[in-house]
């Protein structure tokens, strides 16, 4: 079974732009994660959806927005890029069987440097 | 969810157990133990997760205190390539997937 996929795996933005990342969960799961890393913060939760709604979302600025397609696929965006959004940005999904909670499985990530 | 404290770092010689501890002494009753790790420029891994009797899989053998205050993952026969930051992370059965990372251990293993 193939794992997390991710797109693209390495970007190079300026300040002010705006950037779409993709990620693509393993077959038959539903819930996708997503995760910021950086050397000074860690890995952070971001947001994670399933079934297409949003329903968890940490601690980030609304410059940081995602969604969920019908086929699990997730996309996240993050809008007028600072220079501290230079990070590792890694998906993660998982089966969310009901009453237990399955581990995640992550993405190699895709690593965004804002010049 | 409960907050974990690690040891920042650890060496182990290879082929030896490495045993990484986690204090969890806030995790409620309904609190899972879980274990990550993240092997440089990779994605973090699942390895294993219990709460309240020791579990073993393929990869690990976890160790929970009787009183869930801390844990031990055991590594029983350390390579090189076991070379990973660790996570211990308590997660709670509420059906949504936030997982809290902490700091975690960096162990490294030792020709």
């Amino acid at each position: 079974k193939a794992g997390v996929t991710q797109t693209p795996r390495y970007l190079i933005k300026t300040r002010g732009q705006q950037v779409t990342l993709s990620c693509s969960p393993i077959s038959g799961h539903r819930s996708v994660s997503w995760y910021q890393q950086t050397p000074g913060q860690g890995l952070q939760f971001l947001f994670e959806y399933f079934s297409e709604t949003q329903r968890n979302k940490g601690n980030f600025p609304g410059r940081f927005s995602g969604r969920q397609f019908s086929n699990s696929r997730s996309e996240m965006n993050v809008s007028t890029l600072e220079l501290g959004d230079s990070a590792l940005y890694l998906c993660a999904s998982s089966l969310n069987r009901v009453g237990f909670r399955g581990e995640q499985f992550f993405g190699p990530g895709t690593r965004l440097t804002v010049l | 969810d409960a907050k974990t404290t690690q040891p920042p770092s650890m060496d182990c010689a290879e082929g030896r157990a490495a045993n990484l501890p986690c204090n969890h002494s806030t995790i409620s009753g309904n609190e899972y133990v879980y274990w990550y790790r993240q092997i440089h420029s990779q994605g973090p891994q699942y390895i294993i997760h219990g709460l309240k009797n020791n579990e073993t899989n393929e990869m690990a053998s976890l160790i929970i205190t009787e009183d869930r205050k801390s844990s031990t993952l055991i590594l029983p026969h350390a390579t090189l390539r076991d070379t990973a930051v660790y996570y211990c992370i308590g997660v709670k059965n509420f059906g949504n997937e936030k997982l809290t990372f902490g700091t975690g251990t960096r162990l490294t293993i030792i020709p």
